[in-house]
């Protein structure tokens, strides 16, 4: 099993573009969510997904969308990037349908926003 | 929503002391306390959790504690080596997982 799988790793962008955040994960979990982690401020949820088809936001859902069209799959796309959205982003999965099983972290993405 | 605070935010010990991390959460709904330890540039890595009907859970070094009355727990690991030092989250959870701000902890030999 490769678990977590998150791509890109790096990505430099500019004010304004646009991207999406890959993360796919192959132990047919249910919960999957994203994670922003900025210095001094651990780890805040994006949004979150209980299982294909139904997504929620989390603590900081601005300037982000998800979709969840897939059990695999769990694609974040920044709409127009800013500067404020230079972070490590992380993806994670976790068993049954609800966040209080152990969660399984990919490998983060490092963004950076110029 | 929840809402979890962690201190100390930095923690530095001798190699062989203890160590102890606290973490106080908000919601009395929370059912589910894991703990992380992230390595520099790695991915967060469960090291251990409790649930809300169990008081206290150990492996090996490593111990948590969880006050529902307060609406703490804490981690502690004894006979600290170098190669604990990292940073450690603490998270509680009613279904979808909040994480407090993260303890440097630095273990010198």
């Amino acid at each position: 099993n490769a678990g977590v799988t998150q791509t890109p790793k790096f990505q430099v962008l500019k004010t304004g573009q646009s991207m999406t955040l890959q993360c796919a994960q192959d132990m047919n979990h249910e919960y999957m969510s994203w994670y922003r982690q900025d210095p001094g401020m651990g780890l805040r949820l994006i949004h979150y997904s209980v299982g294909a088809g139904i997504t929620d936001q989390g603590e900081v859902p601005n300037g982000y969308n998800v979709s969840r069209s897939t059990t695999e799959d769990f694609p974040l796309r920044l709409l127009s990037a800013a500067p404020s959205q230079t972070s490590v982003y992380f993806c994670a999965s976790s068993a049954g349908g609800v966040g209080n099983q152990p969660q399984h972290f990919g490998d983060g993405t490092r963004l950076s926003i110029l | 929503g929840e809402n979890v605070e962690q201190h100390p935010s930095t923690l530095s010990v001798q190699e062989g002391d203890s160590a102890v991390i606290k973490c106080t959460y908000s919601d009395s709904a929370s059912n589910y306390f894991p703990w992380y330890k992230q390595e520099l540039g790695k991915r967060p890595q469960l090291i251990i959790d409790i649930r809300s009907n169990v008081g206290e859970k150990k492996d090996q070094r490593i111990a948590v504690t969880l006050n529902k009355t307060a609406k703490h727990f804490s981690l502690h690991i004894t006979e600290t080596q170098p190669e604990d030092s990292a940073v450690y989250f603490c998270a509680a959870s009613t279904g979808d997982m909040r994480f407090g701000a993260g303890t440097r902890l630095t273990v010198k030999p």
